[in-house]
């Protein structure tokens, strides 16, 4: 069966620090990858979705940048944290081939607090 | 452009009381339509999902949701609540080619009173 992992699940950096998320996946090949950004607990903000290694595609300006250097890797970014980048950060799969029944699968996220 | 509309930030209702989530949308073409449920702290689960066929769609934990075309609506329904139901409830679309992902609705937070 396929599983979803993220890490860290908590997170509390300055202002000004660098910010590295991980996101993997096991059990399939060649999925699709997003993250997504939950602000106040609330509304899901779609930041970036992955189609294949190396391929990203940025659904906001912002902040942030997201990298994938294997296939089932997915690793959400920052060069210098912003307050207005803490939130609850949520990695998600879906088949990439096949039938594609559409829903996603999310991890259970990292939450980052920046001070 | 799609999108969906949760009206409700907060439901209420008694426990073994029948429940109601309210959603709707707008996309074009046929509609790929989903419910997640998410608890503190948590990721989303996926509840249910309507893609063709019968209108009315069960899923997991006893819920079912029902698609109205005409109303462009696909609200979350349980005959009977539960406290253990309580928690952030997602309503989101998908359109039926090209795109990869999900439009969230802004959440409706359900409590199941006791």
């Amino acid at each position: 069966s396929q599983t979803i992992h993220q890490w860290p699940a908590t997170l509390v950096q300055p202002v000004g620090s660098p910010l590295s998320l991980e996101c993997t996946v096991e059990g399939t090949s060649n999925p699709n990858l997003y993250w997504y950004r939950q602000a106040a607990g609330r509304g899901l903000q779609l930041l970036f979705y992955s189609v294949g290694i190396g391929q990203i595609s940025s659904e906001v300006p912002q902040n942030l940048s997201a990298s994938r250097p294997q296939d089932r890797q997915f690793i959400l970014s920052s060069k210098k944290l912003l307050l207005s980048d803490s939130g609850f950060y949520l990695c998600a799969w879906t088949p990439n081939r096949g039938r594609v029944t559409g829903e996603l699968f999310f991890g259970e996220g990292s939450r980052l607090t920046v001070l | 452009a799609q999108s969906v509309a949760q009206p409700e930030d907060q439901v209420n209702v008694a426990e073994g009381n029948p429940l109601t989530v309210k959603c709707t949308y707008s996309v074009s073409g046929n509609p790929y339509l989903f419910w997640y449920v998410q608890y503190p702290n948590r990721g989303l689960q996926f509840l249910l999902k309507y893609i063709t066929g019968d209108n009315l769609v069960k899923g997991s934990y006893g819920f079912e949701a029902e698609f109205n075309k005409s109303q462009t609506s696909f609200h979350l329904k349980k005959p009977s609540a539960l406290v253990s139901d309580s928690a952030l409830y997602f309503c989101a679309v998908r359109a039926p080619t090209g795109a990869n992902n999900l439009f969230f609705g802004t959440g409706t937070r359900l409590t199941v009173i006791p």
